[in-house]
Protein backbone atom coordinates (compact mmCIF):
# COMPACT_ATOMS: atom_id res chain seq x y z
CA UNK A 1 0.00 0.00 0.00
CA UNK A 2 1.60 3.08 -1.15
CA UNK A 3 2.01 5.63 2.29
CA UNK A 4 2.84 8.62 -0.67
CA UNK A 5 0.41 9.30 -3.29
CA UNK A 6 0.19 12.11 -6.16
CA UNK A 7 -3.11 11.02 -7.66
CA UNK A 8 -2.59 13.44 -10.71
CA UNK A 9 0.35 11.85 -13.12
CA UNK A 10 -0.25 14.61 -15.52
CA UNK A 11 -1.10 18.43 -15.57
CA UNK A 12 -0.74 20.76 -17.79
CA UNK A 13 -0.94 24.85 -17.23
CA UNK A 14 -0.30 28.38 -19.56
CA UNK A 15 2.87 30.34 -18.72
CA UNK A 16 2.49 32.88 -16.19
CA UNK A 17 -0.49 31.02 -14.43
CA UNK A 18 0.10 29.10 -11.47
CA UNK A 19 0.91 25.31 -11.35
CA UNK A 20 -1.02 23.10 -8.47
CA UNK A 21 0.71 19.68 -7.77
CA UNK A 22 -1.36 17.85 -5.17
CA UNK A 23 0.26 14.90 -2.57
CA UNK A 24 -1.60 12.42 -0.32
CA UNK A 25 0.19 10.69 2.81
CA UNK A 26 -1.11 7.70 5.33
CA UNK A 27 1.79 7.36 7.79
CA UNK A 28 1.47 9.77 10.66
CA UNK A 29 4.73 9.40 11.76
CA UNK A 30 5.88 11.51 8.65
CA UNK A 31 7.76 14.52 9.67
CA UNK A 32 9.29 16.12 7.38
CA UNK A 33 8.16 16.57 3.46
CA UNK A 34 10.23 17.48 0.25
CA UNK A 35 9.77 17.77 -2.88
CA UNK A 36 11.82 17.04 -5.97
CA UNK A 37 12.01 18.25 -9.46
CA UNK A 38 13.10 15.61 -11.86
CA UNK A 39 14.38 16.40 -16.03
CA UNK A 40 14.43 14.04 -18.18
CA UNK A 41 17.73 11.79 -18.03
CA UNK A 42 18.68 13.52 -14.77
CA UNK A 43 18.51 12.65 -11.49
CA UNK A 44 16.25 13.94 -9.16
CA UNK A 45 16.98 17.77 -7.87
CA UNK A 46 15.99 18.40 -4.61
CA UNK A 47 13.25 21.68 -4.52
CA UNK A 48 11.53 22.12 -1.10
CA UNK A 49 10.79 20.85 1.77
CA UNK A 50 8.33 21.38 5.01
CA UNK A 51 8.57 20.60 8.82
CA UNK A 52 5.24 18.48 10.26
CA UNK A 53 5.38 21.17 12.46
CA UNK A 54 4.76 23.86 10.03
CA UNK A 55 1.75 24.80 7.36
CA UNK A 56 3.33 26.52 4.79
CA UNK A 57 6.65 27.27 3.50
CA UNK A 58 7.96 29.54 0.93
CA UNK A 59 11.30 29.76 -1.50
CA UNK A 60 10.54 32.50 -4.43
CA UNK A 61 8.24 31.33 -6.82
CA UNK A 62 7.72 28.10 -5.07
CA UNK A 63 5.28 27.42 -1.52
CA UNK A 64 4.24 24.28 -0.36
CA UNK A 65 1.05 23.97 1.75
CA UNK A 66 0.53 21.06 4.81
CA UNK A 67 -2.67 19.70 5.81
CA UNK A 68 -2.06 17.62 8.80
CA UNK A 69 -5.65 16.66 9.13
CA UNK A 70 -6.03 15.67 5.60
CA UNK A 71 -2.98 14.58 5.79
CA UNK A 72 -2.19 16.59 1.93
CA UNK A 73 0.07 18.73 0.80
CA UNK A 74 0.38 20.67 -2.37
CA UNK A 75 2.99 22.38 -3.83
CA UNK A 76 2.70 25.86 -5.73
CA UNK A 77 4.23 27.27 -8.48
CA UNK A 78 4.01 31.31 -9.08
CA UNK A 79 3.86 31.98 -11.64
CA UNK A 80 4.84 28.84 -13.62
CA UNK A 81 7.55 28.98 -16.66
CA UNK A 82 8.49 26.49 -19.16
CA UNK A 83 11.47 25.55 -17.48
CA UNK A 84 9.36 24.20 -14.87
CA UNK A 85 8.19 21.43 -16.92
CA UNK A 86 9.13 18.97 -15.63
CA UNK A 87 8.14 15.55 -13.33
CA UNK A 88 7.27 16.64 -9.45
CA UNK A 89 8.16 13.89 -6.66
CA UNK A 90 6.72 14.31 -3.33
CA UNK A 91 8.76 12.67 -0.24
CA UNK A 92 8.04 12.05 2.84
CA UNK A 93 10.33 11.09 5.74
CA UNK A 94 10.08 9.45 9.14
CA UNK A 95 11.34 10.37 12.12
CA UNK A 96 14.37 8.82 12.99
CA UNK A 97 14.40 5.91 10.74
CA UNK A 98 17.72 6.54 9.23
CA UNK A 99 16.18 9.40 7.00
CA UNK A 100 14.99 6.94 4.43
CA UNK A 101 12.04 8.69 2.16
CA UNK A 102 9.11 7.38 0.86
CA UNK A 103 8.26 8.28 -2.66
CA UNK A 104 4.74 9.38 -4.74
CA UNK A 105 4.33 8.41 -8.06
CA UNK A 106 5.03 11.52 -9.75
CA UNK A 107 3.22 14.34 -11.62
CA UNK A 108 4.42 15.72 -14.75
CA UNK A 109 4.21 19.19 -15.18
CA UNK A 110 4.09 20.74 -18.55
CA UNK A 111 4.09 24.87 -18.75
CA UNK A 112 2.79 25.95 -22.18
CA UNK A 113 4.37 29.33 -23.24
CA UNK B 1 25.72 19.66 -7.46
CA UNK B 2 26.91 17.29 -5.29
CA UNK B 3 29.43 15.44 -6.49
CA UNK B 4 28.20 12.10 -7.10
CA UNK B 5 28.48 9.55 -10.43
CA UNK B 6 27.21 6.45 -11.46
CA UNK B 7 28.57 4.20 -13.46
CA UNK B 8 27.63 2.31 -15.58
CA UNK B 9 24.82 5.08 -16.64
CA UNK B 10 23.94 2.82 -19.68
CA UNK B 11 23.64 -1.35 -19.25
CA UNK B 12 22.05 -3.71 -21.15
CA UNK B 13 22.57 -7.60 -20.16
CA UNK B 14 20.75 -10.92 -20.36
CA UNK B 15 18.46 -12.33 -18.30
CA UNK B 16 20.68 -14.71 -15.27
CA UNK B 17 23.89 -12.97 -15.79
CA UNK B 18 25.78 -10.62 -12.57
CA UNK B 19 25.21 -6.70 -12.57
CA UNK B 20 27.28 -4.78 -10.57
CA UNK B 21 26.04 -0.89 -10.29
CA UNK B 22 28.54 1.91 -8.75
CA UNK B 23 28.02 4.56 -7.11
CA UNK B 24 30.88 7.23 -6.06
CA UNK B 25 31.12 10.43 -3.71
CA UNK B 26 33.21 12.65 -3.11
CA UNK B 27 31.06 14.56 -0.52
CA UNK B 28 32.64 12.62 2.31
CA UNK B 29 28.40 12.03 2.79
CA UNK B 30 27.42 9.30 5.62
CA UNK B 31 23.90 8.15 3.79
CA UNK B 32 23.85 6.38 0.78
CA UNK B 33 21.17 4.86 -1.05
CA UNK B 34 20.03 3.23 -4.21
CA UNK B 35 16.56 3.62 -5.64
CA UNK B 36 15.03 2.51 -8.58
CA UNK B 37 12.73 4.16 -10.28
CA UNK B 38 9.57 2.65 -12.75
CA UNK B 39 6.37 4.45 -14.43
CA UNK B 40 3.86 4.44 -11.21
CA UNK B 41 6.08 3.67 -8.39
CA UNK B 42 7.82 6.71 -8.45
CA UNK B 43 11.26 6.15 -6.81
CA UNK B 44 11.40 2.95 -3.97
CA UNK B 45 14.25 2.63 -2.01
CA UNK B 46 16.05 -1.07 -2.58
CA UNK B 47 19.21 -0.69 0.22
CA UNK B 48 20.81 2.06 1.91
CA UNK B 49 24.24 2.76 3.78
CA UNK B 50 24.61 4.87 7.01
CA UNK B 51 27.98 4.12 7.18
CA UNK B 52 31.23 1.81 5.83
CA UNK B 53 30.16 -1.38 6.31
CA UNK B 54 26.50 -0.42 7.59
CA UNK B 55 23.91 -1.05 5.52
CA UNK B 56 19.96 -2.61 5.77
CA UNK B 57 17.39 -2.87 3.58
CA UNK B 58 14.61 -1.02 1.88
CA UNK B 59 11.45 -1.50 0.51
CA UNK B 60 12.56 -3.55 -2.42
CA UNK B 61 15.52 -5.21 -1.88
CA UNK B 62 14.93 -8.94 -2.85
CA UNK B 63 17.27 -9.76 -5.47
CA UNK B 64 19.56 -7.25 -4.94
CA UNK B 65 22.80 -6.90 -2.54
CA UNK B 66 25.26 -3.76 -1.99
CA UNK B 67 28.50 -3.44 -0.30
CA UNK B 68 29.87 -0.35 1.37
CA UNK B 69 34.05 -0.74 2.00
CA UNK B 70 34.72 2.59 1.63
CA UNK B 71 32.98 6.32 2.17
CA UNK B 72 32.86 6.97 -0.71
CA UNK B 73 31.96 3.79 -2.78
CA UNK B 74 28.16 2.50 -2.87
CA UNK B 75 27.93 -0.88 -4.85
CA UNK B 76 24.83 -2.08 -5.90
CA UNK B 77 24.53 -5.87 -7.22
CA UNK B 78 21.91 -8.14 -8.65
CA UNK B 79 22.92 -12.05 -8.59
CA UNK B 80 21.60 -13.05 -11.21
CA UNK B 81 19.19 -9.82 -13.38
CA UNK B 82 16.09 -10.59 -14.34
CA UNK B 83 13.31 -8.76 -17.00
CA UNK B 84 11.99 -7.27 -13.90
CA UNK B 85 14.79 -5.23 -12.88
CA UNK B 86 14.94 -3.62 -15.65
CA UNK B 87 14.81 0.04 -14.27
CA UNK B 88 16.42 3.49 -13.90
CA UNK B 89 18.89 2.82 -10.59
CA UNK B 90 19.71 6.07 -9.32
CA UNK B 91 22.55 6.33 -6.11
CA UNK B 92 21.43 9.01 -3.43
CA UNK B 93 23.26 10.82 -0.63
CA UNK B 94 22.54 12.50 2.60
CA UNK B 95 25.08 14.44 5.26
CA UNK B 96 23.22 13.11 8.27
CA UNK B 97 19.82 11.67 9.42
CA UNK B 98 18.90 15.12 10.92
CA UNK B 99 17.68 18.51 9.78
CA UNK B 100 15.73 18.23 6.65
CA UNK B 101 17.34 15.04 5.46
CA UNK B 102 17.67 16.26 2.09
CA UNK B 103 19.22 13.52 -0.62
CA UNK B 104 21.28 14.23 -3.34
CA UNK B 105 20.93 12.52 -6.50
CA UNK B 106 22.95 11.14 -9.21
CA UNK B 107 23.01 11.30 -12.63
CA UNK B 108 21.28 7.50 -13.10
CA UNK B 109 21.85 4.14 -14.29
CA UNK B 110 19.15 2.92 -17.22
CA UNK B 111 19.94 -1.15 -16.63
CA UNK B 112 17.62 -3.07 -19.14
CA UNK B 113 17.99 -7.18 -18.42
CA UNK B 114 16.60 -9.04 -21.58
Amino acid sequence: DQQVKQNSPSLSVQEGRISILNCDYTNSMFDYFLWYKKYPAEGPTFLISISSIKDKNEDGRFTVFLNKSAKHLSLHIVPSQPGDSAVYFCAARVHNAGNMLTFGGGTRLMVKP
Amino acid sequence: DAGITQSPRHKVTETGTPVTLRCHQTENHRYMYWYRQDPGHGLRLIHYSYGVKDTDKGEVSDGYSVSRSKTEDFLLTLESATSSQTSVYFCAISESGQGIGEQYFGPGTRLTVT
